[in-house]
């Protein structure tokens, strides 16, 4: 299976902050990628999706990068709702892998 | 605009059975293939098992021979069959698809517990 490791595993901002989440794949995944933020008790929310296509509806403060094995996810100024935990997700697979989750706390 | 609603889950004792079920629906074209994931209670996500369209399954290791993932195209219904359930099999269970972008459904909760 594809390994995706994902970091920081915690990182604290303050609200206006540019902040910066990496993913690593094992291997190429060419731009099969995902970012999800999710919220105590419901369900991850899709926010990019093959690398960089922004889903509908998610502030255009949120954008992703790369291909291949690296990728990041960025959030130009961070706003109090965007204290949660973000997740990447290989789907070049039929056997989806998710990075460990980065948890964004407030500085 | 396609949905995903999940549904099934509940309570049962070690050792016993469930069957999820997912109602699909709002695709334009159909998904090459469907799956499962799974969230236990603050941990990361975790692929369970995919069916294609061509009907080949396949499944986590954690979960091999004790899960079966079938579907039902007339009904637009995919389903999770769930034998020997263990404690550590407690999550919320979200069916989910890909067109390109992933598509989730909100997820069923499952608590195995004496």
């Amino acid at each position: 299976d594809i390994q995706m490791t994902q970091s920081p595993s915690t990182l604290s901002a303050s609200v206006g902050d540019r902040v910066t989440i990496t993913c690593r794949a094992s291997q190429s995944i060419s731009s099969w990628l995902a970012w999800y933020q999710q919220k105590p008790g419901t369900a991850p929310k899709l926010l990019i999706y093959e690398a960089s296509s922004l889903e509908g509806g998610v502030p255009s403060r949120f954008s992703g990068s790369g291909s291949g094995t690296e990728f990041t996810l960025t959030i130009s100024s961070l706003q109090p709702d965007d204290f949660a935990t973000y997740y990447c997700q290989q789907y070049n697979s039929y056997w989806w892998t998710f990075g460990q989750g980065t948890k964004v706390e407030i500085k | 605009e396609v949905q995903l609603v999940a549904s099934g889950g509940g309570l049962v004792q070690p050792g016993g059975s469930l069957r999820l079920s997912c109602a699909a629906s709002g695709f334009t074209v159909s998904p090459n293939y469907k799956t499962w994931v799974r969230q236990a209670p603050g941990k990361g996500l975790e692929w369970v098992s995919v069916i294609y369209s061509s009907g080949n399954t396949y499944y986590a290791d954690s979960v091999k021979g004790r899960f079966t993932i079938s579907r039902d195209n007339s009904k637009n219904m995919l389903y999770l069959e769930m034998n020997s359930l263990r404690v550590e099999d407690t999550a919320v269970y979200y069916c989910a698809t890909e067109d390109g972008r992933p598509n989730w459904g909100q997820g069923t909760l499952v608590t195995v517990s004496s």
